[in-house]
């Protein structure tokens, strides 16, 4: 099993340029994440999703878009980006969701916007 | 407002000394998790504490909950360079909806 993959591992942007960070997952998990990470303020979550079809928000959504077509991808689509959003993407799954659950997070991807 | 606060944010020790992460919160927590990340690498789950007052050993490390369930401790034995990491404890806020929110995070080097 591959786990978690995410691609791209680097990308720069320009201001109000759109991308798609790509996550896939491989361990049939129902629940799905995303996450950023920027420094002295550990993780912070910005969409997630329980099952194929049903998306909602985290602590920090705005900006951001989400889908889940399928069980195994989880994309996060950044519509016009701002330098704000530089910062270390992380994409997690899970079998669960619950709390106590095991999450595994992917390599992540480290995206900078100028 | 950061509600998991770690201390000491940075820690740069020895090989073979001890040392002890903290996890603190107004809040009271369900259940907490700590991770450890290496460097281009994601957070990696390793240990799930549950009830107040549980302590769980994984080799060198010790993981401590508050009796109160709103701390939490990571000690670590005869630290090692492999050691070396961020560590990172989450917690699901009671009635927060199965969400975790992440500590701050304490960056430790252990150095021969």
């Amino acid at each position: 099993n591959a786990g978690v993959t995410q691609t791209p591992k680097f990308q720069v942007l320009k201001t109000g340029q759109s991308m798609t960070l790509q996550c896939a997952q491989d361990m049939n998990h129902e629940y799905m994440s995303w996450y950023r990470q920027d420094p002295g303020m550990g993780l912070r979550l910005i969409h997630y999703s329980v099952g194929a079809g049903i998306t909602d928000q985290g602590e920090v959504p705005n900006g951001y878009n989400v889908s889940r077509s399928t069980t195994e991808d989880f994309p996060l689509r950044l519509l016009s980006a701002a330098p704000s959003q530089t910062s270390v993407y992380f994409c997690a799954s899970s079998s669960t969701g619950t709390a106590t659950d095991t999450q595994y997070f992917g390599p992540g991807t480290r995206l900078t916007v100028l | 407002t950061q509600l998991l606060e770690q201390s000491p944010q940075f820690l740069s020790i020895q090989e073979g000394e001890n040392l002890t992460v903290y996890c603190n919160s107004s809040s009271v927590f369900s259940s907490l998790q700590w991770y450890r990340q290496e460097p281009g690498e994601g957070p990696v789950l390793l240990v799930t504490v549950v009830t107040g007052g549980e302590v769980k050993k994984l080799k060198r490390l010790t993981f401590q909950f508050g009796d109160a369930r709103k701390d939490s401790s990571l000690h670590i034995t005869a630290a090692q360079p492999g050691d070396t990491g961020l560590y990172l404890c989450a917690g699901e806020v009671t009635g927060g909806g199965n969400k975790l929110t992440f500590g701050t995070g304490t960056q430790l080097k252990v150095e021969l």
